[in-house]
């Protein structure tokens, strides 16, 4: 199975920072990966899919780049909409697995 | 609009069985491979299973393997997950969710509780 590595595990973060997230996958996985974000008692939401492009209605200040084993999110500049649980999906292989998670709080 | 609508959780005893169903309405269903997600209290997501479009693949996580079947009624547009013997550590809530390319559709997901 592909284990995927997501750091960090948490941040803080003011608005209008720039935030990066990293996932690391123990294969190479090509471009299959997504970034999703989660608010507290509410589903998932993609922001990205195939590695960089941008879901349908994401803001632009989401960004996704990498390919092969490592992978970036970034938030251009924070807002306070932001402030969540982001997760990666590998979509390259089953099981599919999710990173850890990177909770993104307000500093 | 898109609406997947997820039901059949519940409080359950440790050994016993469980259907969720997931109802979709808004897109081609058969068109989209489904699956479910799960995400224990205060934890993270957890993929759990999936099923092609036509319903004629399927594959598990490890820890549900032999003890989850998921299913799909394409004339009812419904995505259904068997359960059978639950352990304390399904306890989750259980999200459907449709991909299909650039799409990407999630239900509010549905708790289930396994008691020992």
């Amino acid at each position: 199975d592909i284990q995927m590595t997501q750091s960090p595990s948490s941040l803080s973060a003011s608005v209008g920072d720039r935030v990066t997230i990293t996932c690391r996958a123990s294969q190479g996985i090509r471009n299959d990966l997504g970034w999703y974000q989660q608010k507290p008692g509410k589903a998932p939401k993609r922001l990205i899919y195939a590695a960089s492009s941008l879901q349908s209605g994401v803001p632009s200040r989401f960004s996704g780049s990498g390919s092969g084993t490592e992978f970036t999110l970034t938030i251009s500049s924070l807002q306070p909409e932001d402030f969540a649980t982001y997760y990666c999906l590998q979509q390259n292989s089953y099981p599919r697995t999710f990173g850890q998670g990177t909770k993104v709080e307000i500093k | 609009e898109v609406q997947l609508v997820e039901s059949g959780g519940g409080l359950v005893q440790s050994g016993e069985s469980l259907r969720l169903s997931c109802a979709a309405s808004g897109f081609t269903f058969s068109s989209y491979a489904m699956s479910w997600v799960r995400q224990a209290p205060g934890k993270g997501l957890e993929w759990v299973s999936v099923v092609s479009g036509n319903g004629g693949s399927t594959y598990y996580a490890d820890p549900v393997k032999g003890r989850f079947s998921i299913f799909r009624d394409n004339s009812k547009n419904t995505l259904y997950l068997q359960m059978n013997s639950l352990r304390a550590e399904d306890t989750a809530v259980y999200y459907c969710t449709g991909d299909s390319g650039g799409k990407d559709y999630w239900g509010q997901g549905t708790l289930v509780t396994v008691s020992s």
